[in-house]
């Protein structure tokens, strides 16, 4: 069953605006990451983290660790029209390497 | 950037081939997956593999078949397609050998139509 929430399900924005996303779950996690799908192509690490409280930057996108290990926000700065697409959360919380996947959120820009 | 290929891009076949959908990555990674993703759905783990010579099956039950026996290629076939199989099959790789990384780095994918 979805041990993540990921929410919202879906955005839409208009240019220039800030968005906001977060994963949560009841279990604690140690590895988050944040990817993004453009249709018809593979994911694509945005941000890897990978200690509880960590805050890491990528150009406009800024992701944080959750203190309690149970979540992670994804922060995007002045969107642009290349931002669209769908935005996932996973996270490993076991030794075994395979990750655990939220159901994406469908980031739309206003015309 | 991930080195990491997946052919073909599109395939389309009709029900009962059989069809394998290559993977191969060249950043020497010795974790390699297989997931399956219907059009703006989560994705789904069908099988992984943690090195040469073994292949276990993920959290979604599939009807094809992996093997691992170069650390660079992880194919996957489908000996009788039908048309439930239509999905698109992403292909993974991750952790430099001997690193405890998890970070996992995608293929393009490929896009399986079975009529």
């Amino acid at each position: 069953g979805q041990q993540l929430n990921q929410s919202p399900q879906s955005m839409f924005i208009q240019e220039g605006e800030d968005v906001s996303m977060n994963c949560t779950s009841s279990s604690i996690f140690n590895t988050w990451l944040w990817y993004k799908q453009d249709p018809g192509e593979g994911p694509v690490l945005l941000i890897a983290l990978y200690k509880a409280g960590e805050l890491t930057s990528n150009g406009r996108l800024t992701a944080q660790f959750g203190i309690t290990r149970k979540d992670s926000f994804l922060n995007i700065s002045a969107s642009i029209p290349s931002d669209v697409g769908i935005y996932f959360c996973a996270g490993n919380k076991d030794s075994n390497y395979q990750l655990i996947w939220g159901a994406g959120t469908k980031l739309i820009i206003k015309p | 950037e991930a080195d990491i290929y997946q052919t073909p891009r599109y395939l389309v076949i009709g029900t009962g081939k059989k069809i394998t959908l290559e993977c191969s990555q060249t950043m020497g990674h010795d974790k390699m997956y297989w997931y399956q993703q219907d059009p703006g759905m989560e994705l789904h783990l069908i099988h992984y593999s943690y090195g040469v010579n073994s292949t276990e099956k993920g959290d979604l039950s599939s009807e094809s078949t992996v093997s691992r026996i170069r650390t660079e290629h992880f194919p996957l076939t489908l000996e009788s397609a039908r048309p439930s199989h239509t999905s698109q099959y992403l292909c993974a790789s991750s952790g430099d050998l001997g690193s405890t990384t998890d970070t996992q780095y995608f293929g393009p994918g490929t896009r399986l139509t079975v009529l």
